[in-house]
């Protein structure tokens, strides 16, 4: 069975710093795609950012960046220049094919400080 | 002009009534989702369709049907409310070769049984 864990619950960040997002996961399939969704305090949810199990390359969308090691299970998010409006609870997820149900963490709370 | 749109945004119910919630998508997306968030924040997997076809049905109680009359629409009774099914319930879409897209959320309905 796929599980995701993220082991920061709440995370505090200075504004214009950089801040990393732990999130680990576990599963016994090849093919899976990796996923970050940001919910802020107004409740919608976001999509930020995805990895495919197979890209060489880590993810990049503007100042989102996935910190993946396959061999680790670790799907790092990494937000550059944190900025007030990146406070929020950020979801790591992780789907086996395009048919497949999302899995969801418990979700990391992230505060920026100004 | 909203891509997933949920109504209503708000939901309070005595226990033992029946409600309904009504989503959807003007995307053209093929698969649509019902998640369930508990007052922890944690996310699950409801149901999902795919061109109205049922492929995802979670461990639900049978109170919890979904119906999608179209691709574009994904509805979700309620039959029997009880005090645990308070929660905010999204409605989600994404493309069938869902791959780097990830979904698209809409707001959220909360519900609240008294």
């Amino acid at each position: 069975a796929q599980k995701i864990t993220q082991t920061q619950p709440g995370m505090f960040v200075q504004e214009k710093e950089a801040v990393t997002l732990d999130c680990t996961y576990d599963t016994s399939d090849q093919s899976y795609g990796l996923f970050w969704y940001k919910q802020p305090s107004s409740g919608e949810m976001i999509f930020l950012i995805y990895q495919g199990s197979y890209d060489e390359q880590n993810a990049t969308e503007g100042r989102y960046s996935l910190n993946f090691q396959k061999a680790r299970k670790s799907a790092n998010l990494v937000i550059s220049a944190s900025q007030l409006g990146d406070s929020a609870m950020y979801f790591c997820a992780m789907s086996k094919t395009s048919y497949d149900k999302v899995i969801f963490g418990p979700g990391t709370s992230l505060s920026v400080i100004p | 002009d909203t891509a997933v749109s949920q109504t209503p945004k708000y939901l309070v119910t005595q226990m033992g009534n029946d409600k309904s919630i009504k989503c959807e998508q003007n995307l053209g997306h093929d698969t649509m989702y019902w998640y369930k968030q508990d007052s922890k924040k944690f996310l699950k997997i409801m149901f999902s369709y795919n061109n109205k076809e049922l492929i995802i049905n979670e461990t639900v109680p049978n109170r919890f049907s979904p119906k999608s009359p179209d691709k574009a629409h994904l509805n979700l009774h309620i039959n029997s409310l009880e005090l645990g099914d308070s929660a905010v319930y999204f409605c989600a879409s994404s493309p069938t070769d869902r791959a780097n897209y990830g979904y698209t959320f809409g707001s959220g309905t909360r519900l609240t049984v008294v």
